[in-house]
């Protein structure tokens, strides 16, 4: 798998429940970071983990990273028909020095059903 | 809350024209950003800038690609001579920098060659 992979493509769940997505990677990271973007527009940063964190909390958000197994989570709390998106894992390999691009995933595009 | 701002929202252009795309970071970051998605597939960096200077380009950004910081607010990507497979969007971001910091993303220019 590439860099910054994301499954499942799609998830379809319905309003209310709980939606998980997950990422996983290949180099060494020095975070890692969610984006969402609604259909045809930017792209939202949602919450980064460093590498030293092994969870991270923000609102309905819950992050995991597991760097030994080089693979984040990404779960949603009791959705909402707002919510649905897709959403990207980035990973970000600052080597110091300068200002390095992130590496995207494909996304897992998710609908909610109201 | 600050945004990154980025005109035109969607530009079209025939093959071998130069377009601008330009781009306003939010004031206090120092570090700026292009990356561009085709429709369908993966958000890919194309080149970061700090301290007016390019600081790390990916392989997509060739020589028909530039940047420019031309005043203290706007920040540039010119494309010298347009092909059919630049045809993408085209998102700006900019960052405080350093480890542990999230990106802004502008809502992206919308580029078609045809």
């Amino acid at each position: 798998s590439q860099q910054g992979e994301e499954d499942p493509q799609a998830l379809s769940i319905q309003e209310g429940e709980n939606a998980t997505m997950n990422c996983s990677y290949k180099t060494s990271i020095n975070n890692l970071q969610w984006y969402r973007q609604n259909s045809g527009r930017g792209l939202v940063h949602l919450i980064l983990i460093r590498s030293n964190e092994r969870e991270k909390h923000s609102g309905r958000l819950r992050v995991t990273l597991d760097t030994s197994k080089k693979s984040s989570s990404l779960l949603i709390t009791a959705s909402r028909a707002a919510d649905t998106a897709s959403y990207f894992c980035a990973t970000d390999a600052y080597s110091g020095g300068g200002a390095d691009g992130l590496t995207f995933g494909k996304g897992t595009h998710l609908i909610i059903q109201p | 809350e600050p945004e990154v701002t980025q005109t035109p929202s969607h530009q079209v252009t025939q093959m071998g024209q130069e377009v601008i795309l330009r781009c306003v970071p939010i004031s206090n970051h120092l570090y700026f950003y292009w990356y561009r998605q085709i429709l369908g597939q993966k958000v890919e960096f194309l080149v970061s800038f700090y301290n007016n200077e390019i600081s790390e380009k990916s392989e997509i950004f060739d020589d028909q690609f530039s940047v420019e910081r031309p005043d203290g607010s706007n920040f540039t990507l010119k494309i010298r001579s347009t092909k059919l497979e630049d045809s993408a969007m085209y998102f700006c971001a900019s960052s405080e920098g350093g480890r542990g910091r999230g990106y802004t993303f502008g809502s992206g220019t919308r580029l078609t060659v045809v």
